[in-house]
C-alpha cells in the first residue's frame, strides 16, 4: 500500500522568501513522486517528479524537490517566492500494483504568498 | 504538447437527468485515463481507471452504474452521471498516460458539476 502525507494545509510566506512545503510518502516499493500545483478551478499542473537517477529534481517556475529515501521525503522547494506561486500544491506518489499503476494524491497545501 | 481537454468545462443540470462529461488527449494518444473527484478545498479522490477498448475499474466505494465511463478510441474517454442527485455535485478531472510512459499523468482543466 502506498500513502502520502502532506504537512500543513496551509503555509503563508512573504514575497522573496523561501517556500518549503513538505511531503512524506510509503510505498512498498520503488515510487515515482510527483508535485502538482493547482490554480482555482483549473486542474493539475505537473510541477516535477522523480522517478530514478538524481535525487535532486528541477522543475517549472523554480521549483525543485530533493527525494530522500532514507526520510521517505520529497520536499518541495523554491528560494524567492512570488505573488503568482500562490496556489494548491499536491504531492502524489505513483507505483505499479497488480491493477497497474495508481496514483495517491496527498491532502493539498495551500501556498499564500503575502507582499 | 501533452494537452488533455475537457467539456463543458461547468454543467448545471435539475436532478434526475444525465450529464456526460468527455476528456480528450489532443496531442498523443492515452491508452488510459482516469477520472477523478474532488471536493471543495480536498485532494482528488479516484474514481475509476479508463483503458481503451475495455471495460473501465472503479475504484471501491464507486457505483459503476452511475458513473458510467466510456474509452472509445485513444484520445476520448467520456464520464456519464447518469439520474444525477445535488450530492453528485463536485468537480471532475480528467487526466491521461502517454502511452508507453507510465508514470506520468497530464490533466484537464476539471469539469464543475452543479446538480439542482
Amino acid at each position: 500500500a502506498q500513502s502520502v502525507t502532506q504537512l500543513g494545509s496551509h503555509v503563508s510566506v512573504s514575497e522573496g522568501a523561501l517556500v518549503l512545503l513538505r511531503c512524506n510518502y510509503s510505498s512498498s516499493v520503488p515510487p515515482y513522486l510527483f508535485w502538482y500545483v493547482q490554480y482555482p478551478n483549473q486542474g493539475l499542473q505537473l510541477l516535477l517528479k522523480y522517478t530514478t537517477g538524481a535525487t535532486l529534481v528541477k522543475g517549472i517556475n523554480g521549483f525543485e524537490a530533493e527525494f530522500k529515501k532514507s526520510e521517505t521525503s520529497f520536499h518541495l522547494t523554491k528560494p524567492s517566492a512570488h505573488m503568482s506561486d500562490a496556489a494548491e500544491y499536491f504531492c502524489a506518489v505513483s507505483s505499479l500494483n497488480t491493477g497497474g499503476f495508481k496514483t495517491i494524491f496527498g491532502a493539498g497545501t495551500r501556498l499564500f504568498v503575502k507582499a | 504538447g501533452a494537452v488533455v481537454s475537457q467539456h463543458p468545462s461547468w454543467v448545471i443540470c435539475k436532478s434526475g437527468t444525465s450529464v456526460k462529461i468527455e476528456c480528450r488527449s489532443l496531442d498523443f494518444q492515452a491508452t488510459t485515463m482516469f477520472w477523478y473527484r474532488q471536493f471543495p478545498k480536498q485532494s482528488l479522490m479516484l474514481m475509476a481507471t479508463s483503458n481503451e477498448g475495455s471495460k473501465a475499474t472503479y475504484e471501491q466505494g464507486v457505483e459503476k452504474d452511475k458513473f458510467l465511463i466510456n474509452h472509445a478510441s485513444l484520445t476520448l474517454s467520456t464520464l456519464t452521471v447518469t439520474s444525477a442527485h445535488p450530492e453528485d455535485s463536485s468537480f471532475y478531472i480528467c487526466s491521461a498516460r502517454v502511452a508507453g510512459g507510465p508514470e506520468t499523468q497530464y490533466f484537464g482543466p476539471g469539469t464543475r458539476l452543479l446538480v439542482l
